[in-house]
C-alpha cells in the first residue's frame, strides 16, 4: 500500500493553455474522488468514479473539465483553457467500499498566470 | 443531496480544555459522516468515522465524536487539548443508502490550541 499519488505536484501555466494531471489510487480501491481545494476552504467534490464509471459530476463543473478512468485503475483529470479561478489544489482520494474512509494524495497545485 | 455546515470558521481553547468542533449534516438517507485533519501544507488525513452502532465513535490522538440523529450532528470532541491539535478540520458526509454517491465536506474549521 504505497498511497493515492498524484501527479505533477505543481503546476504554473498560462491562461488558455490545457492541463492535466494524473491520480494513482491505492490498488483495489474502485471508488475515486476528485476534489478542488482553494486556500482555507473546504475540498469542494468535482467528481467520482466506481471503476471505471464516473457516477457522479458536480453541476458546478465547468464543461472546461473533463475525468477519465480508463479500464478502472488510474484516473486523469483534464482542465482546457484554464482561466485564473482555476488556480487551487487539486485533490484525488480513493476508497475501497461507500462505508470506509477515503484516503487522500497530497495533491496538485495548479497555478494559472 | 447531501450537505454538511460547520458553523464555526475557527474555535479557539486553551491547552488542557476540552474542545468541540461543531459539525451538522443534511441527508436523505442514513448518515455516513467522517471527520478529517489537515495540518499546514499536508493532505487530508482520516480521523474518525460513524456508519452504525454506538453513537460515541473514538478515532486517532484521542478524539472522539458523537453522532445525533435527531439534531443532526456529528460533534467533534477531545476531553484536553494539545498544542499539536492546532490544525483546521474538515466534517464530511455521504447518503449511506444510495451506492454511488459522493463524499460531501464542510468548509472547515480552524482549531487554535493556546500554550
Amino acid at each position: 500500500d504505497t498511497g493515492v499519488s498524484q501527479n505533477p505536484r505543481h503546476k504554473i501555466t498560462k491562461r488558455g493553455q490545457n492541463v492535466t494531471f494524473r491520480c494513482d489510487p491505492i490498488s483495489e480501491h474502485n471508488r475515486l474522488y476528485w476534489y478542488r481545494q482553494t486556500l482555507g476552504q473546504g475540498p469542494e467534490f468535482l467528481t467520482y468514479f466506481q471503476n471505471e464509471a464516473q457516477l457522479e459530476k458536480s453541476r458546478l463543473l465547468s464543461d472546461r473539465f473533463s475525468a477519465e478512468r480508463p479500464k478502472g485503475s488510474f484516473s486523469t483529470l483534464e482542465i482546457q483553457r484554464t482561466e485564473q479561478g482555476d488556480s487551487a489544489m487539486y485533490l484525488c482520494a480513493s476508497s475501497p467500499l461507500d462505508y470506509r474512509e477515503a484516503f487522500f494524495g497530497q495533491g496538485t497545485r495548479l497555478t494559472v498566470v | 443531496a447531501q450537505s454538511v455546515a460547520q458553523p464555526e470558521d475557527q474555535v479557539n481553547v486553551a491547552e488542557g480544555n476540552p474542545l468541540t468542533v461543531k459539525c451538522t449534516y443534511s441527508v436523505s438517507g442514513n448518515p455516513y459522516l467522517f471527520w478529517y485533519v489537515q495540518y499546514p501544507n499536508r493532505g487530508l488525513q482520516f480521523l474518525l468515522k460513524y456508519i452504525t452502532g454506538d453513537n460515541l465513535v473514538k478515532g486517532s490522538y484521542g478524539f472522539e465524536a458523537e453522532f445525533n440523529k435527531s439534531q443532526t450532528s456529528f460533534h467533534l470532541k477531545k476531553p484536553s487539548a494539545l498544542v499539536s491539535d492546532s490544525a483546521l478540520y474538515f466534517c464530511a458526509v455521504r447518503d449511506g443508502d444510495q451506492a454511488g454517491t459522493a463524499l460531501i465536506f464542510g468548509k472547515g474549521t480552524t482549531l487554535s490550541v493556546s500554550s
